[in-house]
């Protein structure tokens, strides 16, 4: 069964830094391009970041600006997000989600059950 | 950036009734979409991809059609257990955008 487990979340300061992890289990991890998605708090969904299996491609929404790094290691089956200059705006529950094949980059099959940060004072 | 927009943004049905969300895209996305569901405090579940393909498992009262910048998605006999907002999504250029979401309720 594929499993997708986000951490890391929590509340931080406007500015701080936070990396969230997600662990995957139930498939071969390296074969498959994984993306983070974000929801604000009930507001809809925005794509945030998506690197490929070798870590050789990657790509991250234009409205991050440079403060999120997407990173991956195969052998600890494992996605990360290191987020620094964090702003209010940034509050949301972070999904990753797994990308079924290489030709659908953006189709979206497995998402993790999501990890809450809030950038508050 | 592809925009998307969907309609209605909310909507009422009895069960058994059939249900049509619409999806706009602001240029073609050559059949690149997906639709979702999400019922409350869960994740995302992918149910419609490249516009017409049924994700395994999902239930075949749920379809999808359209071309170019007009999609449909169809639920053909609504289930109590479809209360919900779904989302389509393009993936036909980056960055990857996800229309704002119909909310379907039971009336």
């Amino acid at each position: 069964e594929v499993q997708l487990v986000e951490s890391g979340g929590g509340l931080v300061q406007p500015g701080g830094s936070l990396r969230l992890s997600c662990a995957a289990s139930g498939f071969i991890f390296s074969s498959y391009n994984l993306s983070w998605v974000r929801q604000a708090p009930g507001k809809g969904l925005e794509w945030i970041s998506y690197i490929s299996g070798t870590s050789t491609t990657i790509y991250y929404a234009d409205s991050l600006k440079g403060r999120f790094t997407i990173s991956r290691d195969n052998a600890k089956n494992s996605l990360y997000l290191h987020m620094t200059s964090l702003r209010d705006e940034d509050t949301a529950v972070y999904y990753c989600a797994r990308t079924p094949s290489v030709v659908t980059p953006g189709e979206f099959d497995h998402w993790g059950q999501g990890t809450l940060v809030t950038v508050s004072s | 950036d592809i925009q998307m927009t969907q309609s209605p943004s909310s909507l009422s049905a009895s069960v058994g009734d059939r249900v049509t969300i619409t999806c706009q895209a602001s240029h073609d996305i050559n059949n690149y979409l997906n639709w979702y569901q999400q019922k409350p405090n869960k994740a995302p579940q992918l149910l419609i991809y490249d516009t017409s393909n049924l994700e395994t498992g999902v239930p075949s009262r749920f379809s999808g059609s359209g071309s170019g910048t007009d999609f449909t998605f169809t639920i053909s006999n609504l289930q109590p257990e479809d209360i919900a907002t779904y989302y389509c999504q393009q993936y036909e250029n980056l960055p990857f955008t996800f229309g704002p979401g119909t909310t379907v309720e039971i009336k």
